[in-house]
């Protein structure tokens, strides 16, 4: 089985300050994680994942399989951060194939000015 | 092309009744998937196309849940028997994927509220 798990429902930070959004997850074999962003009245969508090591919009994440987790990280926090944060796995089907993401229950970032 | 197109938006029902949301894909797209979330959780995992076949389905797919793909292109999802319990939001989403997970892009959601 495949779970996700974001311990955290809000996160409020002010503009210019740090942010960690946690990211645990279950899955024994080698998964693939991702971040998924929900703006306000927008449609979810991908931010990143780890298989691309990139930095997008300032938010890196690293997949941490000794301790399964893939906290997602920006060291300045804007206000336009404000949004839904939902991360997700998706685990192998198969040899080579890969399951449909499982998603955590989400983190909502409110970044105060 | 507007993205993955779901309708209808909104769809309130009395219990027992039966319901069908559509979901247009991007075009080319040879995966679809349908999600559903409820308040203060993430979207969960019904089940996902790959062309027009079937690939995987959830638990929570119970037999009043039906979904096809008839052409590979669009999709439709059938709840008969409406129960409270199936209100929620009803997310499609679609990827371009060969072998590994795509970017899925997902549509605006048919929200379904059962009286």
């Amino acid at each position: 089985a495949q779970r996700v798990t974001q311990p955290e429902k809000l996160l409020s930070v002010f503009k210019g300050a740090p942010v960690e959004l946690k990211c645990n997850y279950s899955y024994s074999g080698s998964p693939e994680l991702f971040w998924y962003v929900q703006y306000s009245r927008q449609r979810l969508q991908l931010l990143l994942r780890h298989i691309s090591r990139e930095s997008i919009k300032g938010f890196t994440a690293d997949l941490n399989k000794g301790e399964t987790s893939f906290h997602l990280k920006k060291p300045f926090a804007q206000e336009e951060d404000s949004a839904m944060y939902y991360c997700a796995l998706s685990g192998l089907y198969g040899d080579t194939g890969r399951r449909a993401l499982t998603f955590g229950s989400g983190t909502r970032l409110q970044v105060q000015p | 092309d507007t993205g993955v197109s779901q309708n209808p938006r909104h769809k309130i029902t009395k219990r027992g009744q039966n319901v069908t949301f559509r979901c247009d894909p991007i075009s080319e797209h040879n995966r679809l998937y349908w999600y559903r979330q409820t308040l203060g959780q993430g979207p969960e995992f019904l089940t996902y196309f790959q062309n027009e076949a079937q690939l995987e389905k959830s638990r929570l797919l119970s037999d009043r849940f039906s979904a096809e793909r008839p052409k590979g292109s669009f999709s439709t999802l059938e709840i008969q028997r409406t129960e409270q319990g199936d209100s929620a939001m009803y997310l499609c989403a679609s990827s371009l994927t060969r072998g590994g997970t795509g970017e899925l892009f997902f549509g605006e959601g048919s929200r379904l509220t059962v009286l």
